[in-house]
């Protein structure tokens, strides 16, 4: 059974700093990963999608990589700034489609 | 395109009831997702469809739930009888496979459930 852990469950950086959000999962035989951004009490927005033929996807100041050797995907968000204050969340999909519990990020201004 | 469309948005109902909640997915796509979301939980997937015929329901809780998908603009989620442990927000997502690679999933901004 996959299983997809998002640690730390929560993170503040001041306004500048670089995010760097990890997500690990258990079962390597996944056809894509996905990061989504979710606002409170809305749906999620897809950020990014990695294939599992890639190593990583980049927009904007967004860049995510995947290793699926080693089970791990990382988001990394350059240059922080208070509207990126969301919930990440990773989600492995294989045989299943399965979520990571998401990493709420507070960026302070 | 308007997006994925969900209705209704907020939904209250006692214990026993049926509760129907609809979904309108992007035109063109092909894949429909069913996810539920709660503290405890996380999102879960309960059931997708592709091209309208059900793939995978594992994960759908016990046969009080059932979930349809009639034609490819509209699917259906019910709960029938309805209790306070299904209280939740349920999102519907589509995503569109091209060239044998499924692409990005699109959510609507779920269904808010509350089963008194």
């Amino acid at each position: 059974k996959q299983e997809v852990t998002q640690i730390p469950a929560a993170l503040s950086v001041p306004e500048g700093e670089n995010l760097v959000l990890n997500c690990s999962f258990t079962d390597s035989a996944i056809y894509n990963l996905q990061w989504f951004r979710q606002d409170p009490g809305k749906g999620l927005t897809s950020l990014l999608l990695i294939q599992s033929s890639q190593r990583e996807q980049t927009s904007g100041r967004l860049n995510a990589s995947l290793d699926k050797s080693s089970g791990r995907s990382t988001l990394y968000i350059a240059a922080s700034q208070p509207g990126d204050s969301a919930t990440y969340l990773c989600q492995a999909a294989g045989n299943k489609l399965t979520f990571g519990g998401g990493t709420r990020v507070l960026v302070k201004p | 395109d308007a997006g994925v469309i969900q209705s209704p948005r907020h939904e209250v109902t006692e214990m026993g009831q049926e509760v129907t909640l609809r979904c309108k997915p992007i035109s063109g796509h092909d894949y429909l997702f069913w996810y539920r979301q709660t503290m405890m939980r996380g999102l879960e997937l309960l059931i997708y469809f592709n091209n309208n015929v059900p793939i995978d329901d594992s994960g759908m809780p016990e046969d009080r739930f059932s979930a349809k998908m009639p034609n490819a603009s509209f699917s259906t989620l019910k709960i029938q009888p309805s209790e306070p442990r299904d209280s939740a927000v349920y999102f519907c997502a589509s995503s569109l496979r091209a060239g044998g690679i499924v692409l990005t999933q699109y959510f609507g901004p779920g269904t808010r459930l509350l089963v008194l």
